[in-house]
């Protein structure tokens, strides 16, 4: 089947603009995760999902980032008014009942914004 | 807090050398260590988990709670084992989010 796909793939921003990001997860996976990877680190957790509910947002930098996953699959992840130290790859990984701590990744989102 | 580090940022043996990898981990509970991998122009994906104690592609990693350390081991690399490595742990319970470290860029020479 199909893995975790993500569009767009690379997005170019100019500094203050909106912009989203969406995330399509394997079919009936419950878990949803999404995480920003700067340039030669790890990746950094974000936000988490089960189902529709959003579950921990502890890691969203600020109040310019927002998740949303209203139906319980598609998930946006949107960013307000983009600085240029939110230029990264946005990572989107979903996982299963059965396998809780397999997380599945997409292959990001680069997101530069100039 | 929990933390993940990996000390070494490249690492590069010669094909048939057994290569580690390290990763050492803070966490004052019981976490679930795991092992990522990304091999060029392809996605993160699980190598191994310490929990499921299997070897995969001739990769094994033993948790080391007294050493806080869940070093990756092969003693045989292959030029194909050429990617970069993430250690992660999660701390378990109901909340799966995954901390990483920074990642080992693994070089196997021919």
């Amino acid at each position: 089947g199909a893995g975790v796909s993500q569009s767009p793939r690379y997005k170019v921003a100019k500094r203050g603009q909106d912009v989203a990001l969406r995330c399509d997860p394997i079919s009936g996976h419950v878990s949803l995760f999404w995480y920003q990877q700067a340039l030669g680190q790890g990746p950094e957790f974000l936000t988490y999902f089960q189902n529709e509910a959003q579950l921990d947002k502890s890691g969203l930098p600020s109040d310019r980032f927002f998740a949303e996953r209203p139906e319980g699959s598609v998930s946006t992840l949107k960013i307000q008014r983009t600085q240029q130290e939110d230029s990264a790859v946005y990572l989107c990984a979903s996982s299963g009942r059965t396998s809780v701590y397999e997380q599945y990744f997409g292959p990001g989102t680069r997101l530069t914004v100039t | 807090a929990q933390r993940v580090t990996q000390p070494e940022k490249l690492l590069s043996v010669f094909k048939g050398a057994p290569v580690e990898l390290k990763c050492n981990y803070s966490y004052s509970g019981s976490p679930e260590l795991f092992w990522y991998v990304q091999y060029s122009r392809q996605r993160l994906q699980l190598l191994l988990r310490h929990i499921s104690r299997e070897s995969i592609k001739g990769f094994t990693a033993d948790l080391n709670k007294g050493e806080t350390s869940f070093h990756l081991k092969k003693p045989f690399a292959q030029e194909e084992d050429s990617a970069m490595y993430y250690c992660a742990l999660t701390s378990g319970g109901s909340n799966y989010k995954l901390t990483f470290g920074k990642g080992t860029l693994l070089t196997v020479n021919p």
